[in-house]
C-alpha cells in the first residue's frame, strides 16, 4: 500500500497562474480532505469530500476548487494563484468506521511569487 | 464546533513522562477526542482517540475525566524523536466534517 500520495511535491507559480494538485489514496477510503498549513500554524481545512462525486467547503475555501470524479482521487485547483496561497498543502483520507483516523500525504510545498 | 485550547509549547527531558492537557469545554455528547503528532515537513499522524475514561495503545495513553471537558495525552519516557507538534481535536461523528485543527502544542525533548 502506498497510502496517500500527492503530486507534485514542490511547485513555484507566478501570480495569476493556475495549477492542479493531485491526491491519490489506495485504501478505499470514503472521506478525503485538503488542508493548508502556513509556517508555524496548525492545519486549516480547505475542502473535503464524503464520497465520489461530492465535495464540501471547509474553513478556508476561497480561491480553491476541488473535484472527486473517482473515489481514489481528490484534486485541488487554484484558478488564479495569489501570494497569499503560498503554503504547504496536505491531503488526507479516512474511513467512516472505527476511529475515523485520517491518513495524511507527504505534502506539496507551493510558492506563489 | 467544540473549541480546543492547548499549551503552545512544552519542554521535557529524555526519559521523562510528558502530559499535554487539552481543554474542550463545549464538547458534545457525540464528540470524540483525537490526538495527532506532526514532525517537521511531514503530514500529521494519528496517535490515539477516546470517548471517555482511559485509552492506552503502544505509544501513548489518553485520560478523559467524567465531565469530558478536558483530556490529557500522556507520553511515557519520551525520547528526542518525540519532539514534534501535538494536536488535540474534538470530532463530531455525523455526515460531513466537524472538527478543527488548532495551533497544537510544540513539544521539545532535550537530552
Amino acid at each position: 500500500n502506498a497510502g496517500v500520495t500527492q503530486t507534485p511535491k514542490f511547485r513555484v507559480l507566478k501570480t495569476g497562474q493556475s495549477m492542479t494538485l493531485l491526491c491519490a489514496q489506495d485504501m478505499n477510503h470514503e472521506y478525503m480532505y485538503w488542508y493548508r498549513q502556513d509556517p508555524g500554524m496548525g492545519l486549516r481545512l480547505i475542502h473535503y469530500s464524503v464520497g465520489e462525486g461530492t465535495t464540501a467547503k471547509g474553513e478556508v475555501p476561497d480561491g480553491y476548487n476541488v473535484s472527486r470524479l473517482k473515489k481514489q482521487n481528490f484534486l485541488l485547483g487554484l484558478e488564479s494563484a495569489a501570494p497569499s496561497q503560498t503554503s504547504v498543502y496536505f491531503c488526507a483520507s479516512s474511513t467512516l468506521v472505527d476511529s475515523y483516523e485520517q491518513y495524511f500525504g507527504p505534502g506539496t510545498r507551493l510558492t506563489v511569487t | 464546533l467544540a473549541k480546543t485550547t492547548q499549551p503552545i509549547s512544552m519542554d521535557s527531558y529524555e526519559g521523562q513522562e510528558v502530559n499535554i492537557t487539552c481543554s474542550h469545554n463545549n464538547i458534545a455528547t457525540n464528540d470524540y477526542i483525537t490526538w495527532y503528532q506532526q514532525f517537521p515537513s511531514q503530514g500529521p499522524r494519528f496517535i490515539i482517540q477516546g470517548y471517555k475514561t482511559k485509552v492506552t495503545n503502544e505509544v501513548a495513553s489518553l485520560f478523559i475525566p467524567a465531565d469530558r471537558k478536558s483530556s490529557t495525552l500522556s507520553l511515557p519516557r519520551v525520547s528526542l524523536s518525540d519532539t514534534a507538534v501535538y494536536y488535540c481535536l474534538v470530532e463530531t461523528r455525523n455526515y460531513g466534517q466537524n472538527f478543527v485543527f488548532g495551533p497544537g502544542t510544540r513539544l521539545s525533548v532535550l537530552p
